[in-house]
Parts: C-alpha cells; sequence; structure tokens
C-alpha cells in the first residue's frame, strides 16, 4: 500500500535554514503537501505541490519534488523560534478514492 | 471561520465503554475522514465518507464504526473502548478540488 516517510526530529539553530524530508511510494500521487501542527493543535495547510511541478516557492517556504525518487523537501529560510512545530508531508492521488495519506511527522525545534 | 469543529477537545472514557466523537464541517463539502495521531506514527486512517450514508475502511478501522446521517457531521464510534485506543482524534475535510484538508482542532480521548 502506500507509505509516507519522514525523519522524526530536526533542530536548526535561529536564522538558519530547515530542511525538512519525505518519501513516498505511491507513483500514482496527484497532489504532495506540508501541513504545520503547533502544540494542542490541529493540523494547518502550509504549501502543496501539483506532481507535474518540481519546485514551489511562497515566501519563506521552498518545495522541492523529485518525483522520479519520489522524494519531497520542504525549505524554511530563516527559521524562526515560531516555525517549532510537527511537519508532516502528504499525499494523495487520483487512483481508488482521494485518500490523505500522511508520513510520521518531523517535529522541528528552533534553538534561539 | 470556524470550518470543521470536533465536540470535545479532551475526553476520559472507562474501558467498555461505548464512545461517540462528533465532527462536524460548514463547508458542504462531500468528503470527510477520520484519524488518530500517535507519537511516531504520524496521522492513521480509521475511517472516510465520501457521502452521506457511505464510508469506508482506512488502514485501522478495528474496534471503530462510523456514522454519516447527514452531509456535515461524521461520527466515529468506539464499540468498547480499550486503553490501546487513547490517542488523539483528528477530523479532516478536504475541498472538492483536493488542494487542501481543514482539520479539527482534535479530540485527545484517554480510556482508562
Amino acid at each position: 500500500g502506500e507509505d509516507v516517510e519522514q525523519s522524526l526530529f530536526l533542530s536548526v539553530r535561529e536564522g538558519d535554514s530547515s530542511v525538512i524530508n519525505c518519501t513516498y511510494t505511491d507513483s500514482s500521487s496527484t497532489y504532495l503537501y506540508w501541513y504545520k501542527q503547533e502544540p494542542g493543535a490541529g493540523l494547518q495547510l502550509l504549501t502543496y505541490i501539483f506532481s507535474n511541478m518540481d519546485m514551489k516557492q511562497d515566501q519563506r517556504l521552498t518545495v522541492l519534488l523529485n518525483k522520479k525518487d519520489k522524494h519531497l523537501s520542504l525549505r524554511i529560510a530563516d527559521t524562526q523560534t515560531g516555525d517549532s512545530a510537527i511537519y508532516f508531508c502528504a499525499e494523495t492521488s487520483t487512483s481508488g478514492t482521494y485518500k490523505y495519506i500522511f508520513g510520521t511527522g518531523t517535529r522541528l525545534k528552533v534553538l534561539a | 471561520d470556524v470550518k470543521v469543529t470536533q465536540s470535545s477537545r479532551y475526553l476520559v472514557k472507562r474501558t467498555g465503554e461505548k464512545v461517540f466523537l462528533e465532527c462536524v464541517q460548514d463547508m458542504d463539502h462531500e468528503n470527510m475522514f477520520w484519524y488518530r495521531q500517535d507519537p511516531g506514527l504520524g496521522l492513521r486512517l480509521i475511517y472516510f465518507s465520501y457521502d452521506v450514508k457511505m464510508k469506508e475502511k482506512g488502514d485501522i478501522p478495528e474496534g471503530y464504526s462510523v456514522s454519516r446521517e447527514k452531509k456535515e457531521r461524521f461520527s466515529l464510534i468506539l464499540e468498547s473502548a480499550s486503553t490501546n485506543q487513547t490517542s488523539m482524534y483528528l477530523c479532516a475535510s478536504p475541498t472538492p478540488d483536493n488542494t487542501e484538508a481543514f482539520f479539527g482542532q482534535g479530540t485527545r480521548l484517554t480510556v482508562v
């Protein structure tokens, strides 16, 4: 079945760039997403990328998609303490039903 | 601006009790999902519904059932709560074009 994998933890210093990585197995993925979860809250969409794109930039966020290797990354420039959260990679596809498959989440800790 | 509302933030139930978790969305969406979130495991899909009275099992349906009598409401039912169902439960509803899924704030359920 479909699987999405992420590393569990990442620690960076304030002002540095953060790169969170994700690999997925479903070759029919249509959309790939990055969600952010702050403590005690639900998930909020940060950005998404359509599978026929290889890059998307949105202010401090850059998403890179390598479809051949089924690898997705999220780069956060000038990371701030407010960026500390759990980041989830997710994918959905048009094959079958529109299920959202989420990764394990990466807990980003930003050190002042 | 509330889009997806879960009826309780915190619940404590006894082993063997029947538990109802309610989710309401105000966006007139067809699709609704129930996930559970556990540390290191990410979000795992329990059940989803793509229309009133329609449901499909996700990856971990055992011990759960669902009800979708009205379009805006999707209920998750724990038939006989067990301690291994202690978790954070998240309801979500995606837009028709699948560019974003809106999440409720989550229900943290403790079964004692």
